[in-house]
């Protein structure tokens, strides 16, 4: 295990469902980070929390909604997606913002597809 | 904005080395990363260069940088089909607030 657990590993959900991803770290770490990664394209930063608040969000559609309720967990809710949002969502932690020297700890992912 | 860049595949035979390539445009990162992703998997830290390094090795795995060309490599000697995977290398942008990735690049290694 790489000390950030995502759940579920796998999830199918029609358009119209509401669904959450889960992200667990026990790292100490104080910043998370979601990300977005679809076939053939770069990975997609979509938003970053430190000490359990927002610090960026990069225009990512309402569809999505993110939660920090403490510096271990991190939450993804999803609400009418679209066929295009299917892909794999990535969740990351460091020390902090600007403790990089280890860089980022990846989770394994949670591999949506929306039909 | 920030601009790393990798080519998309490489294919090498099991025994060979394999060299992986990087380039960026902003070189004011302190560490350069190199990621590895197997299929169905997160991002796994496999080793980092201090930006005041031109060279670091690890085991088989040579790490390469060139801050004035703004270019950065991994060379994996002894490539094995454990090794396919995808590459990414990462660096430090927004002001030391983020890491920025690469595009990946495929590694496929044939017996």
């Amino acid at each position: 295990e790489t000390g950030v657990t995502q759940t579920p590993r796998h999830l199918v959900m029609g358009m119209t469902n509401k669904k959450s991803l889960k992200c667990e770290q026990h790292l100490g770490h104080n910043a998370m980070y979601w990300y977005k990664q679809s076939a053939k394209k770069p990975l997609e930063l979509m938003f970053v929390y430190s000490l359990e608040e927002r610090v960026e969000n990069n225009s990512v559609p309402s569809r999505f909604s993110p939660e920090c309720p403490n510096s271990s967990h991190l939450f993804l809710h999803l609400h009418t997606l679209q066929p295009e949002d299917s892909a794999l969502y990535l969740c990351a932690s460091s020390q902090d913002l600007r403790q990089l020297y280890h860089g980022y700890t990846f989770g394994s992912g949670t591999r949506l597809t929306v039909v | 904005g920030e601009d790393v860049e990798q080519s998309l595949f490489l294919s090498v035979r099991e025994g060979d080395s394999s060299v992986i390539n990087c380039t960026y445009t902003d070189s004011s990162s302190t560490y350069l990363y190199w990621y590895k992703q197997e299929p169905g998997a997160g991002l796994q830290l496999l080793t980092y260069i201090f930006s005041n390094m031109d060279m670091k090795q690890d085991q088989r795995l040579t790490v390469l940088l060139n801050k004035k060309d703004k270019h950065l490599s991994l060379r994996i000697a002894d490539t094995q089909t454990g090794d396919s995977a995808i590459y990414f290398c990462a660096l430090i942008t927004g002001g030391g607030n983020k890491l920025t990735f690469g595009t990946g690049t495929q590694l496929k290694v044939e017996l």
